[in-house]
């Protein structure tokens, strides 16, 4: 199994700055067929189901504020929040897919404000 | 857009058999270009993937529980559900219906989640 990990467990970040949150698989993700990361990250407020923020490590899906970014390839990813407003107020998820149909997901990291 | 709901007992005793069904509405179940899926979180934790199914019933279940799952398909009634057998107490959970898109390989399409607690 791809073993998902997340960095920091919870982080607290004033309004109006920055937020990044690290999510390491404990293989690589990227098809070398396609040069695309089998990742997807996910935002989820208390009592909700996951969203579905960004996929292939670095794709919007459609309606989501373009201050959530992803980046990174291989085994190394990121996620910001580049200007964190109070509704960002969540867990977030990474996910691969890499080893479709058996998906796994990080265990969360939880954002604050400050 | 496509919406899924949930629904099912919320209590089950230790030993039988959970059972869930997802209503899709919005689109068509035999559309094609989503695998219909279910994932739970336990209280307080992460997400697990339990499996899905294609409209033509093909089905791929987390090894994990492969034993003990079975998921199926009434493309009639635009539902699908879930079974899961010989629960214990490590089965209460959030159980999650939601849609696996092919394009983005992404769970894109969430229920809002039925908690399903396992007690006698």
């Amino acid at each position: 199994d791809i073993v998902m990990t997340q960095s920091p467990d919870s982080l607290a970040v004033s309004l109006g700055e920055r937020a990044t949150i690290n999510c390491k698989s404990s293989q690589s993700v990227l098809y070398s067929s396609n040069n695309k990361n089998y990742l997807a990250w996910y935002q989820q407020k208390p009592g909700q189901p996951p969203k579905l923020l960004i996929y292939w490590a670095s794709t919007r899906e459609s309606g989501v504020p373009d201050r959530f970014s992803g980046s990174g390839s291989g085994t190394d990813f990121t996620l910001t929040i580049s200007s964190l407003q109070a509704e960002d107020v969540a867990v977030y998820y990474c996910q691969q897919y890499y080893s479709t149909p058996l998906f796994t997901f990080g265990p969360g990291t939880k954002v604050d404000i400050k | 857009q496509v919406q899924l709901q949930e629904s099912g007992p919320g209590l089950v005793k230790p030993s039988q058999t959970l059972s869930l069904t997802c209503t899709v509405s919005g689109g068509s179940i035999s559309s094609g270009g989503y695998y219909w899926s279910w994932i739970r979180q336990h209280p307080g934790k992460g997400l697990e993937w339990i499996g899905y199914i294609y409209y033509s019933g093909s089905t791929y279940y987390n090894p994990s529980l492969k034993s003990r799952v079975t998921i199926s398909v009434d493309t009639s009634k635009n539902q699908f559900s879930l079974k899961l057998s010989s629960v214990t107490a490590a089965d209460t959970a959030v159980y999650y219906c939601a849609t696996w898109e092919v394009s983005s390989g992404a769970f894109d399409y969430w229920g809002q989640g039925t908690l399903v607690t396992v007690s006698s």
